[in-house]
Formats: structure tokens, sequence, C-alpha cells
């Protein structure tokens, strides 16, 4: 079945420095793909999102390339600030069993320090 | 716009209990999902709703869990009896449509400590 492998936390920076989460998956067909954020004592939230090969999905600053050829999707941000904060999770969308449902990474917890 | 409202926050109850949530999505939309998200796991689908009908409860552990969305709105999600396992976070999420990807909204979750 569908599956999704992220790097695991916490994963510590200074503000300012440079973020790199990996998220690599498995899944038949052509997923789209999402990374989603939970700040603390809040819901998930969209952060980006791709849909198909070589789409760049980009937001707050966050960038995510749709890698078909690695399948990866991996989050950078060229400067981190302490509000980014939070838990991170990678996803994908596929069609098995309905449509729409979404297959979770375990989460990734950033901590960024001043 | 509202969000998607969930009840009660926080649960703390005993094994073997029974125990509801509550899910109210964002108005108008169609398509309703509860989600168990274990400590230092990912969410986990546990059921879809399309209006009022299933459309995936592949995951949802129908001898002790059970879900209704009666009216096409709001939906509960139920255990009994609940086990230690059963803690968790469980979150709703609500979408526009079903077809294609529709970006799914998601309530504050519930927390559930199951003694």
């Amino acid at each position: 079945g569908d599956s999704v492998t992220q790097m695991e936390g916490p994963v510590t920076l200074s503000e300012e420095a440079f973020l790199t989460i990996n998220c690599t998956y498995t899944a038949t067909g052509y997923p789209s793909l999402f990374w989603y954020v939970q700040y603390p004592g809040e819901g998930l939230q969209l952060l980006l999102k791709a849909t198909k090969a070589d789409d760049k999905g980009s937001n707050k600053g966050f960038e995510a390339t749709y890698r078909k050829e690695t399948t990866s999707f991996h989050l950078e941000k060229g400067s981190v600030q302490v509000s980014d904060s939070a838990v991170y999770f990678c996803a994908l969308t596929g069609l098995t069993g309905g449509g729409n449902k979404l297959t979770f990474g375990t989460g990734t917890q950033l901590k960024v320090e001043l | 716009e509202a969000g998607v409202a969930q009840s009660p926050r926080y649960k703390i109850i005993e094994k073997r209990q029974s125990v509801a949530f509550w899910c109210n999505p964002i108005s108008g939309h169609a398509t309703l999902y509860w989600y168990q998200q274990i400590l230092g796991q990912g969410p986990k689908l546990l059921i879809q709703f399309q209006n009022n009908g299933v459309v995936d409860d592949s995951q949802l552990p129908k001898d002790r869990f059970s879900a209704e969305r009666l009216k096409g709105v709001d939906s509960t999600l139920k255990i009994q009896p609940a086990k230690l396992e059963d803690s968790a976070v469980y979150l709703c999420a609500s979408t526009s449509g079903a077809g294609g990807y529709n970006e799914q909204f998601f309530g504050p979750g519930t927390r559930l400590t199951v003694l």
C-alpha cells in the first residue's frame, strides 16, 4: 500500500539556518504530495502541495519539489525563524479505498532557537 | 468562515468505558474524515463520509468503533469499550468535494487518554 517516510526529529536549528526535511514515498499511480504543519496547540494546516512530477510547491518561504525519479518531496527553507517551530508532516493522496485519502508520514518536529 | 469544530478537546476515561466525539465541519463541505493520531505517529484515516454515506471505513476497528453522519453535516465517532491503545488525538477534517484533490481542513482534535 501507499506509505510515506520522513526523517526523524527533533530537528534543532538556530534562527536563519537552512532547513531540509527529507520525505520519500511509495505509491501506485501518480499521487499528489503535501506538506502539512502543526503548530503547538493548533490543528493541522496545509503548508504546500504538488500534484504532478517536477511541480514545485511553495508557501511562507518553504519549498518542495515533486521528484518522481527519486520518489521524494523534500521540504526546504532558506532561513528559518523561531515562529517556524512546529511539527511537519509529509503526506500523499492516492485513490485506493476512496478518493482523497491522505497517507501521512510520522512527522518531524522542528525547533528553532535564537 | 468558521473552521472545523470538535468537542470535547480533552477526555480522560477508564478502559472498558465508552466515549463519543463530535465534529461540525465547515459549512457546505460534503466530505468528512475522522483520523486517529497516536503520539509520535502521523494521522491515520479511520473513516470517510461523502454526505451521509460511508466512502471508506477499511481501517475502522468496527468491533469497538462506530461513526455516523446522519444529516450529512455533523458527525459523531464512538468508542465502546475503550482500550488503552485507543489513547490518541482524534482529528476531524472536511473538504468541499470528492473528485480530484480538494484541500482538507482539520479541526483542533480531541485528545483521548484511556487509563
